[in-house]
């Protein structure tokens, strides 16, 4: 049973678009959603990460919409660099003592020039 | 940021030997992981710790995997006897919260 599932596979978007990500979980227990991008050959960084508390979280280009009653999540990054070609994973967590995360499939991002 | 060490960057070894595997968290972090990433797709959960006992295993932790902390600092993770499907790259983490800081990782190549 997959908790937490992440689409497209891949995606390519021209400089300067907003790439869309977007992921879905089933445990009602989850309460905290980051997202973790990974470089090739490197390892994975958090990006940026919301609690269900709010509904949407930026940080510069990079925003996180978050609907609980469809149990959804995106990110959204605005005027996407080459830079940002990388993978992108969602996760989440129940928190307590047990914190561990749960990953998605992951995106991996192409970013035309 | 924080930094998590983990050794060796590269392994290969024959199919059936014993592997060992790595890291030394951040100090102060009472989180601590154990990840499986296969040809840099899906991060799966191997096994967790918390204040350095063993919180849960998934599924993916078979019998030939075993974790330690032999001194109270680093963590191993030995797989003994190694298959073929045992090749990925094995990532591990700590935490204080919810924040995981990964190591850079060890790719394992089982011939």
């Amino acid at each position: 049973q997959q908790q937490v599932r992440q689409s497209p596979q891949s995606l390519t978007v021209w400089e300067g678009e907003t790439a869309i990500l977007n992921c879905s979980y089933e445990d009602s227990t989850f309460d905290y959603f980051p997202w973790y991008h990974q470089f090739p050959g490197e390892s994975p960084a958090l990006l940026i990460a919301i609690r269900p508390v709010s509904n949407k979280k930026e940080d510069g280009r990079f925003t996180i919409f978050f609907n609980k009653r469809e149990k959804k999540f995106s990110l959204h990054i605005a005027d996407s660099q080459p830079g940002d070609s990388a993978t992108y994973f969602c996760a989440a967590n129940s928190g307590g003592s047990n914190a561990k995360l749960t990953f998605g499939k992951g995106t991996k991002l192409s970013v035309k020039s | 940021g924080p930094k998590v060490l983990q050794i060796p960057s590269h392994q290969i070894i024959d199919m059936g030997q014993m592997v060992t595997l790595n890291c030394d968290p951040v100090s102060n972090h009472l989180y601590f992981y154990w990840y499986k990433q296969i040809l840099g797709q899906q991060m799966e959960f191997l096994v967790n710790f918390y204040n350095g006992k063993v919180m849960e295993k998934s599924k993916l932790f078979k019998d030939q995997f075993s974790v330690e902390r032999p001194d109270g600092s680093y963590f191993t993770l030995k797989i003994q006897p190694t298959a073929l499907e045992d090749s990925a790259v094995y990532f591990c983490a700590s935490s204080a919260k919810e924040t995981l800081y990964f190591g850079s990782g060890t790719r394992l190549t089982v011939l």
